[in-house]
C-alpha cells in the first residue's frame, strides 16, 4: 500500500543523546515535513525538504537535523542540544505545491 | 505572521446531530486550506482540502466551506456518530514561496450514543 512509514512508534532518549527518527514515502511525493505536537500548543514545523539534498528550516529547528539523500526518505536527527525533545514528532509529504499534505502515524519521543 | 484559531477548543454533542466546527485565520493570502482528523495517538487523517480559489468540498457526510476574504472555514458534520469522535484541525498554506502549513490548536470532538 502507498503511504508514508514512520519508525519506530515510541522512542526512549538519555541526556545527552541524539536519536534519529525515520520517514519513508512510498507515493512518489516531492515534498517531505518534519512536524512536533505538543499538548495545547497545536503543530509546529520543524524542518522541510521539496527536493532532493535540499532542505530549508522551519519554526523550531534548533536542535534538529535533517538530511534527504533519497526522494522516499526524510530522518530527523533530535540532538542532544534539544533542550526539550519530548513530544510526538509526525511526519508529512506532498507531491506539489497545491495537492493534499499526508501524515504518518507517528513516533512518541520520551526522554528518561 | 499568519495564525490560525479553532474554537471551540472542546465540543460534546449526541449522536445524530448536524454540527459546524469553525476555523480562522489572520491573512487572507493562502493557497488552500485542509481539514484533518486525529485520532489519540495517531497521526493526521487528511478529510478535504479546499484551494483558495473553491467555495466548498464534500465527502460524504463532510462539507467544508472557505470564504478567504473573511478569513474562515467551517467543518460541518452531518448525522454524527461517535465515530466521529476525534480531534480536528485546520491547516492553510501560506501564500506564493512558502511551503509549509499553519495549524490550529484543533477542537476535541465528542460524540455521545
Amino acid at each position: 500500500d502507498g503511504g508514508i512509514t514512520q519508525s519506530p512508534k515510541y522512542l526512549f532518549r538519555k541526556e545527552g543523546q541524539n536519536v534519529t527518527l525515520s520517514c519513508e514515502q512510498n507515493l512518489n511525493h516531492d515534498a517531505m515535513y518534519w512536524y512536533r505536537q505538543d499538548p495545547g500548543q497545536g503543530l509546529r514545523l520543524i524542518y522541510y525538504s521539496q527536493i532532493v539534498n535540499d532542505f530549508q528550516k522551519g519554526d523550531i529547528a534548533e536542535g534538529y537535523s535533517v538530511s534527504r539523500e533519497k526522494k522516499e526518505s526524510f530522518p530527523l536527527t533530535v540532538t542532544s542540544a534539544q533542550k526539550n525533545p519530548t513530544a510526538f514528532y509526525l511526519c508529512a509529504s506532498r507531491k506539489v505545491l497545491n495537492t493534499e499534505a499526508f501524515f504518518g502515524q507517528g513516533t512518541r519521543l520520551t526522554v528518561v | 505572521k499568519q495564525e490560525v484559531t479553532q474554537i471551540p477548543a472542546a465540543l460534546s454533542v449526541p449522536e445524530g446531530e448536524n454540527l459546524v466546527l469553525n476555523c480562522s485565520f489572520t491573512d487572507s493570502a493562502i493557497y488552500n486550506l485542509q481539514w484533518f482528523r486525529q485520532d489519540p495517538g495517531k497521526g493526521l487523517t487528511s478529510l478535504l482540502l479546499i484551494q483558495s480559489s473553491q467555495r466548498e468540498q464534500t465527502s460524504g457526510r463532510l462539507n467544508a466551506s472557505l470564504d478567504k476574504s473573511s478569513g474562515r472555514s467551517t467543518l460541518y458534520i452531518a448525522a454524527s456518530q461517535p465515530g466521529d469522535s476525534a480531534t480536528y484541525l485546520c491547516a492553510v498554506r501560506e501564500g506564493q514561496g512558502a511551503q509549509k502549513l499553519v495549524f490550529g490548536q484543533g477542537t476535541r470532538l465528542t460524540i455521545n450514543p
